[in-house]
């Protein structure tokens, strides 16, 4: 089945560590997204890639990374330059990038607690 | 800034009734817009979307109106049925960014 795979589904960091949360997509989109969601907010853009090699940041890019070395992969890594990072964290894909009129779907999301 | 608002943070309603989920947004520049369903541990799924050169969009139950004069969209639900509980995101985009209303909770009561 096509779809976007998120994982883990629960993660836990411990002060001062990295963590890299995994996103793949056998859809074939080219563009994908990550998305960071805390109670009561809607989802906010933390980066977005529209092609292999390229990504732009979002809104709430600081203590975030990301690589795109394969269209189906988009690991985000949640730096230790990340004050707050615990929330639920989405992974999405669309097919012509940000722009033409294409939904996104999303992944099953991650969510980060510290411990 | 939030762009894109859901004041309802909940709605209730009897099976078989219309539900409706109002969403409003600032950004006369937003060109397309996107209704997501979410349950509880799983991503949000695509129900229905709307381009800026409509008013009113159907697909099956669902229906998506755009009023840009009031920047104002809504999703109705008729007729409503217990498995539609789930927590309704507007979205709009423009350009490269998409962005999330803070969702409404939609409770079907059988």
């Amino acid at each position: 089945d096509g779809g976007i795979t998120q994982s883990p589904k629960y993660l836990f960091r411990k002060e001062g560590q990295n963590v890299t949360l995994s996103c793949e997509q056998n859809l074939n989109h080219d563009a994908m997204y990550w998305y960071r969601q805390d109670p009561g907010q809607g989802l906010r853009l933390i980066y977005y890639s529209q092609i292999v090699n390229d990504f732009q940041k979002g809104d709430i890019a600081e203590g975030y990374s990301v690589s795109r070395e394969k269209k189906e992969s988009f690991p985000l890594t949640v730096t230790s330059a990340q004050k707050n990072p615990t929330a639920f964290y989405l992974c999405a894909s669309s097919m012509a990038g940000l722009r033409g009129n294409q939904p996104q779907h999303f992944g099953d999301g991650t969510r980060l607690s510290i411990l | 800034d939030q762009q894109v608002k859901q004041n309802s943070p909940s709605l209730s309603v009897q099976e078989g009734r219309i539900s409706i989920l109002n969403c409003d947004y600032t950004n006369s520049m937003f060109d397309y817009f996107l209704w997501y369903k979410k349950y509880p541990a799983e991503g949000p799924t695509f129900l229905i979307s709307i381009s800026s050169i409509k008013d009113k969009n159907e697909d099956g139950r669902f229906t998506v109106f755009l009023n840009k004069s009031a920047k104002h969209l809504s999703l109705h639900i008729v007729p409503s049925q217990p498995g539609d509980s789930a927590v309704y995101f507007c979205a709009a985009n423009t350009g490269n960014q998409f962005y999330f209303g803070t969702g409404t909770s939609l409770t079907v009561i059988p």
